[in-house]
């Protein structure tokens, strides 16, 4: 079957860098990829890593090791509005799209 | 742009009673899931479609059944409802696995 391990919560400053790791164990890999949810909220996509290597979208990077099934989500210049869940997501044989248990991220002033 | 709609949004059923959560998406995806998310937890598929006229069974299966009636919409039945199904469920549509999944708001289901 799949697993994705991430740690459950992550505490950091305003203006910090938090990095959120990710590791998986699936078979048919295709791509891995982060959401974001707010308490109440629906999961939102923030990134996608088909690839080894990193991708960049605003304050927010994404990278991926395939070799080492590994990834990480990196969160720069924080915002009080970023404290909420992340998920990884791996897809894998068969098209399914499998979730990590999420990791729980408050930013603090 | 609805993208994925999800009806009901809230739902409280009596134990054994039965219901179907409807979703469509109007982004012609190929792929669609349903998961449920308890309190505090990650997102468990239960369900997932990868393309019209296929169903595959996810992590949590049992008490649910799925039906993929075109390629827009994608029901989740619960036959008869057990309080051990209270949850959130989220249907979420992609262009293939692994790709960006655009998701619903969601359907808080209590059984009581």
């Amino acid at each position: 079957g799949q697993s994705l391990e991430q740690p459950s919560e992550v505490t950091a400053v305003e203006g910090a860098i938090v990095q959120i790791n990710c590791t998986y164990q699936t078979s048919g890999f295709y791509g891995l990829s982060w959401y974001q949810q707010h308490d109440g909220g629906a999961p939102t996509f923030l990134s996608y890593n088909a690839l080894d290597g990193l991708e960049e979208t605003g304050r927010f990077s994404s990278f991926l090791s395939r070799s080492d099934s590994y990834g990480y989500l990196l969160l720069q210049e924080l915002q009080m509005k970023d404290s909420a869940s992340y998920f990884c997501a791996v897809g894998t044989g068969r098209r399914a799209l499998t979730f990590g248990s999420g990791t729980r991220l408050q930013v603090q002033p | 742009n609805a993208g994925v709609t999800q009806t009901p949004k809230f739902q409280v059923l009596k134990t054994g009673q039965s219901m179907t959560l409807q979703c469509a998406q109007d982004m012609n995806h190929n792929s669609m899931y349903w998961y449920r998310q308890d309190p505090g937890m990650g997102l468990r598929l239960i369900y997932y479609s990868a393309s019209e006229g296929t169903t595959d069974k996810g992590e949590v299966p049992n008490g649910y059944n799925v039906s993929r009636l075109n390629k827009r919409e994608f029901s989740l039945r619960l036959e008869s409802a057990a309080p051990s199904q209270t949850s959130v469920y989220f249907c979420a549509s992609s262009e293939g696995g692994g790709t960006e999944a655009f998701f619903g708001q969601g359907t808080r289901l209590t059984v009581v």
